[in-house]
């Protein structure tokens, strides 16, 4: 599965859209970008995923550069309780043993009051 | 719909001695998989689970780790004997399996946070 980059921290303003970028230059055709977070001492959480489509849903939109190079997760107005590690994944699907999921280290998203 | 459920949240030893962690999947998830998450680091596979059968089980440390999910349904980890070097947290997920055409996410437990001593 191709690696994929964040930064380690970033802080955001409550109220305010938080824009998290994942750099994944070697990203393949068929692989999916999956966006998952954790809070502290919880496990993670799914968020979103998206294969080449910008997508949105209740918790967050994704948008996907026309290269699939990179891509941003917004959570489009930040609470105290989005502070979490976020992490971007690239997955090849979910079969098999694409269906794996590897984690980097994420970014620590802290939103301040 | 319960989520993924595991116990214990918490648990001390002293090095050398076998730990146990049970974990019960969300009811007709047929994939189940535990992982290892170290401070600071992201959840490492250890091994994964297509209803009975462990497929991938290649990260596991099989000299002292071992893994049963009898029936299909609820899995135990267990490590004998624990090491210093053991101490981390312990998360199961499920997920529901099948083939394509749904994102077939993963649903994580809160873990258990193992202290080796």
């Amino acid at each position: 599965d191709a690696k994929t980059t964040q930064p380690p921290s970033m802080d955001c303003a409550e109220g305010r859209a938080a824009n998290l970028p994942c750099n994944h230059s070697t990203i393949s055709g068929n692989e999916y970008v999956y966006w998952y977070r954790q809070i502290h001492s919880q496990g993670p959480q799914y968020i979103i995923h998206g294969l080449k489509n910008n997508e949105t849903n209740e918790m967050a939109s994704l948008i996907i550069t026309e290269d699939r190079k990179s891509s941003t997760l917004i959570l489009p107005h930040a609470t105290l309780r989005d502070t979490a590690v976020y992490y971007c994944i690239v997955r090849r699907g979910t079969t098999g043993s694409a269906r794996q999921l590897t984690f980097g280290s994420g970014t620590q998203l802290t939103v301040l009051p | 719909e319960a989520g993924v459920v595991q116990s214990p949240r918490y648990k001390i030893i002293e090095k050398k001695q076998p730990v146990a962690f049970w974990c019960n999947p969300i009811s007709g998830h047929n994939t189940l998989y535990w992982y290892l998450q170290n401070l600071g680091q992201g959840p490492e596979l250890l091994i994964r689970y297509e209803n009975e059968e462990a497929v991938d089980d290649s990260q596991l440390p099989k000299d002292r780790f071992s893994a049963e999910r009898l029936k299909g349904v609820d899995s135990t980890l267990k490590i004998q004997p624990a090491e210093l070097g053991d101490s981390a947290v312990y998360l199961c997920a499920s997920s529901r399996g099948g083939r394509g055409g749904r994102s077939d996410e993963q649903y994580f437990g809160p873990g258990t946070r193992l202290t080796v001593t």
